[in-house]
């Protein structure tokens, strides 16, 4: 199995500031890779899929870049709305996809 | 507007069954790839199982032999069928729709239901 990481596991900003999550896969998923962001008591929200295409209604804050092992969600802008668990998953070995173990955003 | 409703969740003993069931309007099940994950209670997301628009089932290694997922084109609704329950299957169950004509992404999710297995 792929294993994904994520780092780090929960970071704390402001209002404003650029925030960057890594994921790290355990071997190569080529571009094969999805962002998600779950907010407390709800369903995971597709952001970002196949390393940097941005879902349709996803604000342009919202940038994934990477390829291969190394990949990284960046919000340009953090927004209060945007507190929330933000996973990655690997879609490389489809059907079995694996997720991060996510990363806890808190707005300071 | 696509929706996806689960139901079926509960409290179940050590060893037993429980299905469960999610009913999806906005498009049709069988046209797609539906997916099932799961969250355990304060952890991560975890892939159980996929259906593929032509009917071919998957399954985890953790569920496999145990779970079963199907489909029923008259009600348009996603089933898991779930025997063998142990405590490590305790979670929130979500049913889900792949990307259209990218299998391997999630971009419809329910909102969940969850399944406790404890005596």
């Amino acid at each position: 199995d792929i294993q994904m990481t994520q780092s780090p596991s929960s970071v704390s900003a402001s209002v404003g500031d650029r925030v960057t999550i890594t994921c790290r896969a355990s071997q190569s998923v080529s571009s094969w890779l999805a962002w998600y962001q779950q907010k407390p008591g709800k369903a995971p929200k597709l952001l970002i899929y196949a390393a940097s295409s941005l879902q349709s209604g996803v604000p342009s804050r919202f940038s994934g870049s990477g390829s291969g092992t190394d990949f990284t969600l960046t919000i340009s802008s953090l927004q209060p709305e945007d507190s929330a668990t933000y996973y990655c998953q690997q879609a490389y070995t489809f059907p079995s996809i694996t997720f991060g173990q996510g990363t806890r955003l808190e707005i300071k | 507007e696509v929706q996806l409703v689960e139901s079926g969740g509960g409290l179940i003993q050590p060893g037993g069954s429980l299905r469960l069931s999610c009913a999806a309007s906005g498009f049709i099940v069988s046209d797609h790839y539906m997916t099932w994950v799961r969250q355990a209670p304060g952890r991560g997301l975890q892939w159980v199982s996929l259906i593929t628009s032509g009917g071919r089932t998957h399954y985890a290694d953790s569920v496999k032999g145990r779970f079963t997922v199907s489909r029923d084109t008259s009600t348009n609704t996603l089933y898991l069928e779930m025997n063998s329950l142990s405590a490590e299957d305790t979670a929130v169950y979500y049913c889900a729709r792949d990307l259209e004509n990218i299998a391997g992404y999630i971009d419809y999710w329910g909102q969940g239901t969850l399944v406790t297995v404890s005596s």
